[in-house]
């Protein structure tokens, strides 16, 4: 059980350059959210998914999009890349079917934009 | 729109003392609230989940209270250690897609 990853853990884009961020769980959680964190600051939430084929904007949307095809999958798209968009990633997980009621992180992608 | 904040946004305390960290909230119509340790350049540990109808949690060492009518949570921690220096971070569950806002955190050094 290897609970929620994300894959890179670094990458270094150039500006106007597109890349996708993954993350995959495997809890079978219906629930998936992207959030970023700037240095020095709180994790603000970009994207989230109540389920298969269902996702909607959160607070900071804007120059990224998402998908959620199957259940395990939640990748961010960032398209032209902006100094901006530098940030720490979280991918998190949640199931409402009962249990802990905890999100689940994700250990995080570091993206710089150069 | 739900704000939460922590104070103090930096906390030095010698090895064995106790402490306090502080976080309110301004809508106090949430679900539940999560406390996380995040050590540098690193991810997110839960290390308690209060649900709204209950006023505490404990483990080990920590203890975290939430008075959701003041909007008001506190995560107590018991004879600091220097493994305990990281920054904590609170986050308010209102329910709605169970999204979480974040305060922007309480960065602790335990000092020997």
């Amino acid at each position: 059980n290897a609970g929620v990853t994300q894959t890179p853990k670094f990458h270094i884009l150039k500006i106007g350059q597109s890349m996708t961020l993954q993350c995959t769980q495997d809890m079978n959680h219906n629930y998936m959210y992207w959030y970023r964190q700037d240095p020095g600051m709180g994790l603000k939430l970009i994207y989230y998914s109540v389920g298969a084929g269902i996702t909607d904007k959160g607070e900071v949307p804007n120059g990224y999009n998402v998908s959620r095809s199957t259940t395990e999958d939640f990748p961010l798209r960032l398209e032209l890349a902006a100094p901006s968009q530098t940030s720490v990633y979280f991918c998190a997980s949640y199931s409402d079917g009962g249990g802990s009621y905890e999100q689940y992180f994700g250990p995080g992608t570091r993206l710089t934009v150069t | 729109k739900q704000e939460v904040t922590q104070i103090p946004a930096a906390l030095s305390v010698p090895e064995g003392e106790n402490l306090v960290l502080n976080c309110s909230f301004t809508d106090s119509a949430i679900y539940n609230l999560q406390w996380f340790r995040q050590d540098p350049g690193k991810g997110l540990t839960s290390l308690l989940l209060i649900q709204s109808s209950q006023r505490e949690q404990t483990s080990g060492r920590l203890n975290a209270s939430l008075d959701k009518s003041s909007g008001r949570s506190t995560l107590y921690i018991a004879a600091s250690q220097p493994g305990d220096s990281a920054t904590y971070l609170c986050a308010v569950n209102t329910g709605t897609a169970s999204k979480l806002t974040f305060g922007t955190g309480t960065r602790l050094q335990v000092t020997l």
